[in-house]
């Protein structure tokens, strides 16, 4: 079964604190995204990558980065956590132009 | 101004109704859209893609696009209380690789 793992259901961080969120997928896909979920917001992109080591901003990248070594893994990273970071991540991979994505099962992020 | 719209609901449906769900969108350039199906505390599944005017159907969905009038829909026939879900629209932009969500509309099948 083809899928997009996130490696953290939960996650309780510190404000302050550097973090990583990893997603992996097995589906040999180039185009990988991060997305934010809040209640009213629906999803925002924060970045997203065509290809290994290319990265593209989103509409809300201030406060991330994101690291792709290896075209099944897409990092995003939080520099300082802040309590307006508290969210659902999701990320999501397809192929190019095909549209379609597929979505790990998200982390929960309390930044407190 | 937001890509694209949605009415947050709930919508509230009777078991074996049909439940009609509509989107706006801002981009005309816009080729490729997408309903996806969201369960509380789940990520988003793909149900229904659309590229071209006019209804596209599967089993009890069916996706409604008009391009010149900048609107998608999705129609579930027979709705059964596990279609309760948040449904939500995706079009992409002028990278057609990327896509903008609604913040969907919350559907409530009631038995």
């Amino acid at each position: 079964d083809v899928k997009v793992t996130q490696s953290s259901r939960y996650l309780v961080k510190r404000t302050g604190e550097k973090v990583f969120l990893e997603c992996v997928q097995d589906m040999d896909h180039e185009n990988m995204f991060w997305y934010r979920q809040d209640p009213g917001l629906g999803l925002r992109l924060i970045y997203f990558s065509y290809d290994v080591k290319m990265k593209e901003k989103g509409d809300i990248p201030e406060g991330y980065s994101v690291s792709r070594e290896k075209k099944e893994r897409f990092s995003l990273i939080l520099e300082s956590a802040s309590t307006n970071q508290t969210s659902m991540y999701l990320c999501a991979s397809s192929l190019p132009g095909a549209g379609g994505y597929t979505f790990g099962s998200g982390t929960r992020l309390t930044v407190v | 101004q937001k890509e694209v719209e949605q009415n947050s609901g709930p919508l509230s449906v009777p078991e074996g109704a049909i439940a009609s769900l509509n989107c706006t969108y801002s981009d005309r350039v816009s080729q490729s859209f997408f309903w996806y199906r969201q369960y509380s505390g789940k990520s988003p599944e793909l149900i229904m893609s659309i590229y071209s005017n006019g209804d596209k159907e599967d089993g009890r969905f069916t996706a409604q696009l008009n391009k010149a009038s900048q609107y998608v829909s999705l129609l579930i026939r027979d709705s059964q209380p596990s279609d309760s879900a948040t449904y939500l629209c995706a079009v992409n932009g002028n990278n057609f690789n990327k896509f903008y969500f609604g913040s969907g509309t919350k559907l409530n099948v009631k038995p």
